[in-house]
Formats: C-alpha cells, sequence, structure tokens
C-alpha cells in the first residue's frame, strides 16, 4: 500500500508570507505527527495528533505555527508571517496506537524562506 | 531537560563492523528506536528496544540498558550502501493520552570506505 505523502515535495516562500504543507498518512493510522528537520540536525518534535485531535503540540515554537487534522486523516500544518529561520525540511508521520512501535515517515516538504 | 548524545560522524571499511552508540537523559522514557536516514530522504526505521538486552535482526543490531540511560546500534558486514545518518530517538510516553512523540538525537553521519 501507499506510504505517507506530503505536498509540495519543495515550496519557496518570501518573508511574512504565509504557508500550508499537507500530509497525508498511511491509511487506518490514528496517530501523526508533525517533525522539523534543520541541516545536520536530527527531526524535532512539533505536534502530534491522535484521531482529529492534538494530543501533544509542546513542540509548536510559536502562535504563528498551527496544524489541523478535522477529518482524522490528512493534516495540514500551517505557518504564518514565515521568517527565514523556519527554513527546514518538514516531515510528516504515521503509526498505528497501542499495537504498532514504529512510526512510518513520509520523505518531507522542504520549505525556503527567502 | 531532554538530552540524547551519539557521536556526529564515524567513518568504517566495507564488510567490517561497526557500533554507533547512543546516550540519553530524557523525562519519561517508553522505549528507544534507531533510524536510518539516506541524505535528502526520510529517516526509515531499524530497530526498537524498550527492555534491556540486544535485539538481532539480520546485519543490524540494537543493545539498549535503561539503567545506565545507553544503547548502541551494531551494523555488521559493512556494505557500502550502509553510508547513511544513523538516528537514535527516545520516545516519551506511550498511548492513553500521553505524548508519544521521539526526541532525535543529531544523528552519526556513517562512511563506510572500500
Amino acid at each position: 500500500g501507499a506510504g505517507v505523502s506530503q505536498t509540495p515535495s519543495n515550496k519557496v516562500t518570501e518573508k511574512g508570507k504565509y504557508v500550508e504543507l499537507r500530509c497525508d498518512p498511511i491509511s487506518g493510522h490514528t496517530a501523526l505527527y508533525w517533525y522539523r528537520q534543520s541541516l545536520g540536525q536530527g527531526p524535532e518534535f512539533l505536534i502530534y495528533f491522535q484521531g482529529t485531535g492534538a494530543a501533544d503540540d509542546s513542540g509548536l515554537p510559536n502562535d504563528r505555527f498551527f496544524a489541523v487534522r478535522p477529518e482524522g486523516s490528512v493534516s495540514t500544518l500551517k505557518i504564518q508571517r514565515t521568517e527565514r529561520g523556519d527554513s527546514a525540511v518538514y516531515l510528516c508521520a504515521s503509526s498505528l496506537m497501542s499495537v504498532e512501535n514504529e512510526q512510518f515517515f513520509g520523505p518531507g516538504t522542504r520549505l525556503t524562506v527567502l | 531537560g531532554q538530552n540524547i548524545d551519539q557521536p556526529t560522524e564515524m567513518t568504517a571499511t566495507e564488510g567490517a563492523i561497526v557500533q554507533i552508540n547512543c546516550t540519553y537523559q530524557t523525562s519519561g522514557f517508553n522505549g528507544l528506536f534507531w533510524y536510518q536516514q539516506h541524505a535528502g530522504e526520510a529517516p526509515t526505521f531499524l530497530s526498537y528496544n524498550v527492555l534491556d538486552g540486544l535485539e538481532e535482526k539480520g546485519r543490524f543490531s540494537s543493545f539498549l540498558s535503561r539503567s545506565k540511560g545507553y544503547s548502541y546500534l551494531l551494523l555488521k558486514e559493512l556494505q557500502m550502501k550502509d553510508s547513511a545518518s544513523y538516528l537514535c530517538a527516545v520516545r516519551d510516553g506511550w498511548g492513553g493520552g500521553a505524548t508519544n512523540k521521539l526526541i532525535f538525537g543529531t544523528g552519526t553521519l556513517l562512511a563506510v570506505q572500500p
């Protein structure tokens, strides 16, 4: 079956603009995670959804970042008033809960803020 | 605080064995993961330890000592395609409303030479 997909694969925007990044998890996976990875670093946790609700959003850096998962499947990460420091690869992962240990990662969206 | 340490870079020879160490200090613990990440690609799952001891999976083995906050990944019969970054990650909690996020180290970049 299909893995986690993310669109777009690359996004270039200007400082101050608004961007949306989309994640399609593996069908049937109830848990969905967003991470951010800067060059030479490991992924940094942003937010975790269990179903439609955000179970843990402690990793969101500030109120410019927001994520939704209205129907418990596709998720959108929204960044307002982008800054150059937001440039990174944004990774989405999904997993089954309670049984499956592994988080399956998507290919990521490379965001560049000019 | 949350702290995961692993060497930044390692070099090994094709056909040899290499051990990548990881030490961690986290507020919660419910499992340690190793992921492989080739340049420009998503992390892919290698191994999972939640109890002390060694887990073997083909050419890859992973060890955990919870009392020492220590893990290692052992790669045998190295191949050129094993050149990648190896990420150590601790799961901060378990289901039932608690967070299930992964806290990653910065990764160890392994270069396999002929």
